[in-house]
Parts: C-alpha cells; sequence; structure tokens
C-alpha cells in the first residue's frame, strides 16, 4: 500500500516561514491535501488538490507538489498555527483508498 | 452550515461490540461519499472505512476488514460503523467525515466520539 512519511516536529519563529513535507514514491502524480488539527480538536481541510484553499483558510497557508515530495508552507507563522498537520492522498489503485501521512507537530517558538 | 454528529462511542469490554452513529444536515447527504478515520490517543490520523453515496462502493483498512460494517441510511442523513470484536487497540476518537463534492478528500468532520476498549 502506499506510503507517506511525514518529519514528527517542525520548529518555527513567530513571523518566519514553516515548511512541512510529505514524501510518498511519484508523489506529484498524485493529488495532496492538507489538514491541521489543533489538541483536542478534529481536523480541518486547509489545502486540497496540492494547492487549493477552502473559503476561510488564510493565504498564509500554500501548498506544493512535484516529485517524490508535496509541501505545506506557513509563511508569517503566528502562535495560533500550533498544531499537527496531516497530508492526506487518495489510491486509487487499491481497495484502501484514504491514506494519511503520519503526521507532523509544528511548534510556534 | 454543514453539520456531523458522531454519537454512541463508550467503555466497552475486549469482544465487546458497539454501534456509532453519525447525524448529518446542512447538506444533501444522499449525494456524498462518507467515511470514518480514527484516532488512538496520542497517535496520528488512521482512516478505517468508506462508503459511496449509493452504497455501491465499500471499503475497509485491513485493520478492521471482517469486524467492522459501514453502512448508511440516506432516508435519516445518517451514517452508521458496527463495531464487532472490540480490541484494546481499537481504542480511539472516531470520526465520521464527508468526502469534498470534487472528491479524494474530507471536506467536513465531526466532532469525534470517543471509544475505549479495556476490561
Amino acid at each position: 500500500s502506499y506510503v507517506l512519511a511525514q518529519p514528527p516536529s517542525v520548529s518555527v519563529a513567530p513571523g518566519k516561514t514553516a515548511r512541512v513535507t510529505c514524501g510518498g514514491n511519484n508523489i506529484g502524480s498524485k493529488s495532496v491535501h492538507w489538514y491541521q488539527q489543533k489538541p483536542g480538536q478534529a481536523p480541518v481541510l486547509i489545502i486540497y488538490y496540492d494547492a487549493n484553499r477552502p473559503s476561510g483558510i488564510p493565504e498564509r497557508f500554500s501548498g506544493s507538489n512535484s516529485g517524490n515530495t508535496a509541501t505545506l508552507t506557513i509563511s508569517r507563522v503566528e502562535a495560533g498555527d500550533e498544531a499537527d498537520y496531516y497530508c492526506q492522498v487518495w489510491d486509487t489503485t487499491t481497495e484502501h483508498p484514504v491514506v494519511f501521512g503520519g503526521g507532523t507537530q509544528l511548534t510556534v517558538l | 452550515e454543514v453539520q456531523l454528529v458522531e454519537s454512541g462511542g463508550g467503555l466497552v469490554q475486549p469482544g465487546g461490540s458497539l454501534r456509532l452513529s453519525c447525524a448529518a444536515s446542512g447538506f444533501t447527504f444522499s449525494s456524498y461519499n462518507m467515511m470514518w478515520v480514527r484516532q488512538a490517543p496520542g497517535k496520528g490520523l488512521e482512516w478505517i472505512s468508506y462508503i459511496s453515496a449509493s452504497r455501491s462502493f465499500i471499503y475497509y483498512a485491513d485493520s478492521v476488514k471482517g469486524r467492522f460494517t459501514i453502512s448508511r441510511d440516506n432516508a435519516k442523513n445518517s451514517l452508521f460503523l458496527q463495531m464487532n470484536s472490540l480490541r484494546a487497540e481499537d481504542t480511539a476518537v472516531y470520526y465520521c467525515a464527508r468526502e469534498g463534492p470534487v472528491a479524494y478528500y474530507c471536506d467536513h468532520w465531526g466532532q469525534g466520539s470517543l471509544v475505549t476498549v479495556s476490561s
């Protein structure tokens, strides 16, 4: 089955740019979606189809996907961005279509 | 406003059964594919089951196949997860989620229902 690899943690100072990666075999050929989950809350979709933001998601959140790595970029990081971030793809070649990465805990220093 | 509200969680002994429900509102439930995703304490998200709008396609993760059954009642705007032969490793918060209209991602999630399997 398809595997997505995320770094367990990323740290960034307020106002700086954070990048959360999501690695997978030829992931650039798939569509990647990103979720933000704050403690005690349900996940929230923040990026879909590699780079699209749902309404209400700040422009500071952006995504890209190429080769073997997809990247979630958070510009001008704020304390409120501290959360876990998960990437997800849909594997159409299997009967286990929904694949999540292991998650990355973003810490704002 | 789209709302998904899970219920039915609780404490159950190993080997026991539990049925989760997810009440949907604010959208045409019968037009959307749905799924269940769980999260063990301190762990990441794990997809466990998917059902298409018309029930034509149903999938399960290997970890629950043969023990869990997903179903839906489009007339009652409800999604269900029947969980049998529960194990300690099934302890988790269970989320119902709606597949987005463009497909392949979850655009709305419920608040979750905690299932604890313990003697």
